[in-house]
C-alpha cells in the first residue's frame, strides 16, 4: 500500500538554528499539505501545494518558514530560525482528485 | 482553532461496548467531513468521510452521523477493542478549499 514519506522522524535542534524536513507523497497525488501539530491539538494548515504551486499560505509564518515543492513531487519545509516556540509534530499529507487526504508518520521537531 | 493543551477530553469504554465520539463544528460552509485516528507517535489514519448531502455512512464497525441543522458529527465505534484506543480528529472541508479544518480531538481508552 502506497504511503506518504517523510523524513527525519525526530529533529532535535538548537533555538536559531535551521532545521528542514522532507516529504514524498503518494505517486501521483497532485495535492500536498504541511500541517503542524501541537502537542494535544489537532493538525493546523502552514501550506497547501497544488503540483509546484502554493495555493495557500496563509498561515505559514513567512518570516522564518518556507516550503518548496519544486518538480511537483516532494517537497521540503525549512525553519530558519527555529525558535522553542516551533516544537511540535510536522505532519505531511497528499491526495490526487478526491477529498480524501492520507498523513505520513510526522517529523518531531525539539528546539532547546 | 480553541486550544485545548494537554487534557484532551477522554472517552473510557469497556471491551467490546460500543463508542460515541462527537464533535460539535461552526462553519455552515463546511461540505465534507472526516474521522482521524492518531496512535501515539503516528499520523493521523482515515476512518469513514460524509459529504453534506448524507446525514448517515457506515464502515466496517464504525458509522458517522451528520446533523447540519446543529452542526453536529458524532463517530460510533462498535464492540470497541483494545486496538481502538487512539486520539480520535473530527475534520472539515469547506467548498472550495481542499485543506482541512481539524476540530479539538477525544482520547478513546478501551479497557479490557
Amino acid at each position: 500500500e502506497a504511503e506518504v514519506a517523510q523524513s527525519p522522524r525526530y529533529k532535535i535542534t538548537e533555538k536559531s538554528q535551521a532545521v528542514a524536513f522532507w516529504c514524498d507523497p503518494i505517486s501521483g497525488h497532485a495535492t500536498l499539505y504541511w500541517y503542524r501539530q501541537i502537542l494535544g491539538q489537532g493538525p493546523e494548515l502552514l501550506v497547501q501545494f497544488q503540483d509546484e504551486s502554493v495555493v495557500d499560505d496563509s498561515q505559514l509564518p513567512k518570516d522564518r518558514f518556507s516550503a518548496e515543492r519544486l518538480k511537483g513531487v516532494d517537497s521540503t519545509l525549512k525553519i530558519q530560525p527555529a525558535e522553542l516556540g516551533d516544537s511540535a509534530m510536522y505532519l505531511c499529507a497528499s491526495s490526487s482528485y478526491t477529498h480524501e487526504q492520507y498523513f505520513g508518520p510526522g517529523t518531531r521537531l525539539t528546539v532547546t | 482553532g480553541e486550544s485545548v493543551g494537554l487534557h484532551l477530553p477522554t472517552l473510557s469504554v469497556q471491551e467490546g461496548d460500543n463508542s460515541i465520539i462527537n464533535c460539535a463544528y461552526s462553519n455552515s460552509a463546511s461540505d465534507y467531513f472526516i474521522w482521524y485516528k492518531q496512535e501515539s507517535g503516528k499520523g493521523p489514519q482515515f476512518i469513514i468521510d460524509i459529504r453534506s448531502n448524507m446525514d448517515k455512512r457506515q464502515g466496517q464497525r464504525v458509522t458517522v452521523l451528520l446533523n447540519k441543522t446543529v452542526k453536529h458529527l458524532s463517530l460510533q465505534i462498535a464492540a470497541t477493542q483494545p486496538g481502538d484506543s487512539a486520539v480520535y480528529f473530527c475534520a472539515e472541508k469547506d467548498t472550495g478549499r481542499r485543506a482541512l479544518t481539524f476540530g479539538s480531538g477525544t482520547r478513546l481508552q478501551v479497557q479490557p
